[in-house]
């Protein structure tokens, strides 16, 4: 099974500040990466697919780079409404699996 | 506006059974592959499960081979889990999600149904 990697697995910040999250897969997975974006008590929100399109809806100020196996999801300026837990995911096996999270919060 | 609703959580005895559904609408749901994510408390999202548009293919985690169930009624639009044999570490919010295709995403997500596995 393809294991995947989060870094790192909180942090926190200021609104205004640049934040970058790493992800990093087992193996290669090519461009099936993607990240979500989970409040507390909430379902997961996709963010971002194939490793760095941003799905209808979602704030220019997020974006996702990486290829093989290491990615980047980064938010260019943080947001009050950006303080959630941000998990990557790779779709290249059957088997769905998701890093273990991020969680942003204020400092 | 693509709906996904789920239902048939609760609590159950260890080695019980739950049968969980989750109602589609909003989009054509017999194009869709649809999975089963849980995320246990304070813990992480895990896949589950998935089931290919047409019932044909079935794809499981290795914890649950041989205990959950997945299927459809693309007649009902509706997605199922049955789960046997529950364990402890069974006990999770599962959400239905579509997607599950290789390379694909979980655009939609349901609101989550939660299934507590204790004596």
């Amino acid at each position: 099974d393809i294991q995947m990697t989060q870094s790192p697995s909180s942090l926190s910040a200021s609104v205004g500040d640049r934040v970058t999250i790493t992800c990093r897969a087992s193996q290669s997975i090519n461009s099936c990466l993607n990240w979500y974006q989970q409040k507390s008590g909430k379902a997961p929100k996709l963010l971002i697919y194939a490793v760095s399109t941003l799905q209808s809806g979602v704030p220019s100020r997020f974006s996702g780079s990486g290829s093989g196996t290491d990615f980047t999801l980064t938010i260019s300026s943080l947001q009050p409404e950006d303080f959630a837990t941000y998990y990557c995911q790779q779709s290249y096996s059957t088997s769905f699996t998701f890093g273990p999270g991020t969680n942003v919060d204020i400092k | 506006e693509v709906q996904l609703v789920e239902s048939g959580g609760g609590l159950v005895q260890p080695g019980g059974s739950l049968r969980l559904s989750c109602a589609a609408s909003g989009f054509t749901f017999s194009d869709y592959w649809m999975s089963w994510v849980r995320q246990a408390p304070g813990k992480g999202l895990e896949w589950v499960a998935n089931i290919k548009e047409d019932g044909s293919e079935k794809n499981y985690v290795d914890s649950v081979k041989g205990r959950f169930t997945i299927s459809r009624d693309n007649t009902k639009n509706s997605l199922y889990l049955q789960m046997n044999s529950l364990r402890a570490e069974d006990t999770a919010v599962y959400y239905c999600a579509r997607g599950g295709i290789q390379c694909g995403q979980f655009r939609c997500w349901g609101q989550g149904t939660l299934v507590t596995v204790s004596s």
